[in-house]
C-alpha cells in the first residue's frame, strides 16, 4: 500500500515563476491536507481539501496561493509569482474517510525561490 | 485555538538508554487529540503514536509511549531502549476534535541526536 506521494521533491523557481506541487493521498483517502514547513520551525496548516471541495483554507495566504483536490487526480498546491519569502518545505498529508484522527505525511517537496 | 509548546534545547541521548521529550499544550477544546511525528535528516515525517483526550490509559507503540497528564496539559513522549536511528526531530502536535476543524497544530520541535 503506497504512502502519500509527492512530486517533486525538490523545486527551484525564480522569483515571480509559478510553483506546482502535487499530492496523491493514500489508497483510500479523500481528505488531503497542505502544511508549510519553514526552515527551524514546526508545520504550519494552510488548507484541507475533500475532493472537488475546499473545506478550510484560513491558514492559506490570501494571495497568490490556490490549491485544488479535482474528482480525478492528485491535488496541487499553486504558488504563483513565487517570492523568496515561499522558500520552504511544503507537506502534504492524507486520512481516510471515517477514521480520521491521523494525518499521514508525505515526503515534502522542498520549494527554493532564487 | 491550540498551542503546542516545546521548549526542550537539542538533546544528546546514550544508545540504549530512555528518552523522554516534553510537550505542553493548551485548548479550549473538550475532546481533542495528540499525536507525535518523528522527522529525521532525511526530511519526512513519520507518524509515531496517537493519544486521545477521552483515552484513559496511556498510549503505546513500541517503543514509543505517551505520558498524558490531562490536568497538567501535557504529552510527553517516552523513547525507550534508545537505538542510533532514533536521531531525529520529533513535533508534537494536536487536534481539536470539532465538526469541520481537521488542523494539525505542531509544536517547534525537539532535537535528539542518539550517541553510540
Amino acid at each position: 500500500n503506497a504512502g502519500v506521494m509527492q512530486n517533486p521533491r525538490h523545486l527551484v523557481r525564480r522569483r515571480g515563476q509559478e510553483a506546482r506541487l502535487r499530492c496523491s493521498p493514500m489508497k483510500g483517502h479523500s481528505h488531503v491536507y497542505w502544511y508549510r514547513q519553514l526552515p527551524e520551525e514546526g508545520l504550519k496548516f494552510m488548507v484541507y481539501l475533500q475532493k472537488e471541495n475546499i473545506i478550510d483554507e484560513s491558514g492559506m495566504p490570501k494571495e497568490r496561493f490556490s490549491a485544488e483536490f479535482p474528482k480525478e487526480g492528485p491535488s496541487i498546491l499553486r504558488i504563483q509569482q513565487v517570492v523568496r519569502g515561499d522558500s520552504a518545505a511544503y507537506f502534504c498529508a492524507s486520512s481516510p474517510e471515517l477514521a480520521e484522527e491521523t494525518q499521514y505525511f508525505g515526503p515534502g517537496t522542498r520549494l527554493l525561490v532564487l | 485555538a491550540q498551542k503546542i509548546t516545546q521548549t526542550q534545547p537539542g538533546m544528546f541521548v546514550q544508545e540504549k538508554e530512555a528518552v523522554t521529550l516534553d510537550c505542553t499544550y493548551d485548548t479550549s477544546d473538550q475532546s481533542y487529540g495528540l499525536f507525535w511525528y518523528k522527522q529525521p535528516s532525511s526530511g519526512e515525517m513519520i507518524f509515531l503514536i496517537y493519544q486521545g483526550s477521552y483515552d484513559e490509559q496511556n498510549a503505546t507503540e513500541g517503543r514509543y509511549s505517551l505520558n498524558f497528564q490531562k490536568a497538567r496539559k501535557s504529552a510527553n513522549l517516552v523513547i525507550s531502549a534508545s537505538q542510533l536511528g532514533d536521531s531525529a526531530m520529533y513535533f508534537c502536535a494536536m487536534r481539536g476534535f470539532f465538526y469541520g476543524n481537521n488542523r494539525l497544530a505542531f509544536g517547534k520541535g525537539n532535537q535528539v541526536v542518539v550517541i553510540p
